[in-house]
């Protein structure tokens, strides 16, 4: 089982560009939440998605979008990139159900110049 | 509203010697918690979880952490601190109908020789 893997591990960006991360669930996942992580910072909801459709949603603002596809994995897209979009952008995924238990993948490192 | 408060932002201890980091949380209901652990520049690994039960829970690399509703808090420990336990330590409570895992700020833990 390969968990949860995600793509790029790093990338640069410079301001007022777009950028889209990937992930892909663990195997048997069928539930895909991003999260941001900033500098000295505890992760920060941004959104989920179940069924190919988004569930839930953090204070983020609309610049912040994302899909997940029929095999569950999930992309984030960020429009118009700002220097404080710079963070670790993690994905996790879990089985739908109450018990919240999700399991991170590496994070991509996005730096925005 | 949902929260999770870690107050020790940074804790230093003697290889060997016994560690406890805080966790407190405000949650209406039951909460589901959790301790996960992330190594520099790495995504997060889940150490233990909290759904329902034996209050007392033991989790992987020796950690284990108590639930006290009384006190709302959930302090994780481990008797004997290993020199590859350096990391930083994140608290999280499951918001329930939000689909969301809530995060404290982390506590960064260095182990001295």
């Amino acid at each position: 089982d390969a968990g949860v893997t995600q793509s790029p591990t790093h990338l640069i960006k410079t301001r007022g560009q777009q950028v889209t991360l990937r992930c892909s669930p663990k195997s048997g996942h069928d539930t895909v939440s991003w999260y941001q992580q900033a500098l000295g910072q505890g992760p920060q909801f941004i959104f989920q998605y179940y069924e190919e459709e988004e569930r839930q949603r953090g204070n983020f603002p609309d610049r912040f979008s994302g899909h997940q596809f029929p095999n569950y994995s999930s992309e984030l897209n960020v429009n118009a990139l700002l220097l404080g979009d710079s963070a670790l952008y993690l994905c996790a995924s879990s089985q739908t159900g109450p018990s919240g238990e999700q399991y991170f993948g590496p994070g991509t490192r996005l730096t925005v110049t | 509203a949902q929260s999770v408060t870690q107050p020790d932002i940074h804790i230093t201890v003697s290889e060997g010697a016994s560690l406890e980091l805080r966790c407190n949380y405000s949650y209406g209901a039951t909460p589901y918690l959790f301790w996960y652990v992330q190594s520099p520049g790495q995504g997060l690994q889940l150490l233990l979880k909290y759904f329902s039960g034996d209050t007392l829970v033991q989790g992987i690399k020796g950690f284990e952490a108590e639930f006290k509703r009384s006190q709302s808090s959930f302090n994780l420990r481990k008797p004997s601190v290993h020199w590859s336990d350096a990391a930083e330590y994140f608290c999280a409570v499951y918001g329930g109908a939000t689909n969301k895992l809530i995060f404290g700020t982390g506590t960064l833990l260095a182990v001295q020789p």
